[in-house]
């Protein structure tokens, strides 16, 4: 069973880069059929998809973020990372990391696996 | 852009009772792309219905969706205590790639 599994610090700084890791056990993210995404959601309000990553490390980000963005994968340690720079308030949220299928035929990108997410704080 | 609205934001029924959730695409979507997630308090969301009525592995069908163009409906047609959540639509799209809809709350009567 694939199982995903957050973490990272639980409180950062304003300005300063906030940091998390995705552990993916059960599976291996070095696979051609899936891609890795980080999914945050504030208190008390929607999801927000932050960005993607392959295993070949082609990347995808939200435009509203994609400035501040970097998401990173080591296949060695079957893990993938987010970094958020210059960290603000409204950042603070439930860091989520998921998995969806490569996109192609048949039509199946939906997020079938999540990890239990992290709370991140920003404030100083 | 293509914005999702859902709608209402909260509904109070009671167990037994049917519910239909509507998600309205600001543009036209192909029914491929259009998902359904549950979410409880505390936990993560989980995929409930793909490609518009496609029921994920697991799901009761008690649950299914419907739609086409921009407009989307997820029905519950008996709620169970366990279906009081968050209800999500998702579609995978252009820039950005994947956008979610406010959400709809199902709370207990």
């Amino acid at each position: 069973q694939l199982q995903l599994q957050e973490s990272g610090p639980g409180l950062v700084k304003p300005s300063e880069t906030l940091s998390l890791i995705c552990s993916v056990s059960g599976g291996s993210i070095y696979s051609g059929s899936y891609y890795w995404a980080w999914i945050r959601q504030a208190p008390g309000k929607g999801l927000e998809w932050i960005g993607n990553i392959y295993y070949t490390g082609t990347t995808n980000y939200n435009p509203s973020l994609k400035s501040r963005v970097t998401i990173s994968a080591d296949t060695s340690k079957n893990q993938f990372s987010l970094e958020l720079n210059s960290v603000t308030a409204a950042d603070t949220a439930m860091y989520y990391c998921a998995r969806h299928v490569k996109p192609g035929y048949p039509p199946f990108v939906y997020f079938d696996y999540w990890g239990q997410g992290t709370l991140v704080t920003v404030s100083s | 852009e293509i914005v999702l609205t859902q709608s209402p934001g909260t509904l109070s029924l009671s167990p037994g009772e049917g519910v239909t959730l509507s998600c309205r695409a600001s543009q036209t979507i192909s029914r491929n792309y259009l998902g359904w997630y549950q979410q409880k308090p505390g936990q993560a969301p989980r995929l409930l219905i793909y490609s518009t009525s496609s029921r994920a592995t697991g799901i009761p069908d008690r649950f299914s969706g419907s739609g086409s163009g921009t407009d989307f409906t997820l029905t519950i047609s008996r709620l169970e205590p366990e279906d009081f959540a968050v209800y999500y639509c998702q579609h995978y799209g252009t820039s950005p790639l994947f956008i979610f809809g406010g959400g709809t709350k199902v709370e207990i009567k």
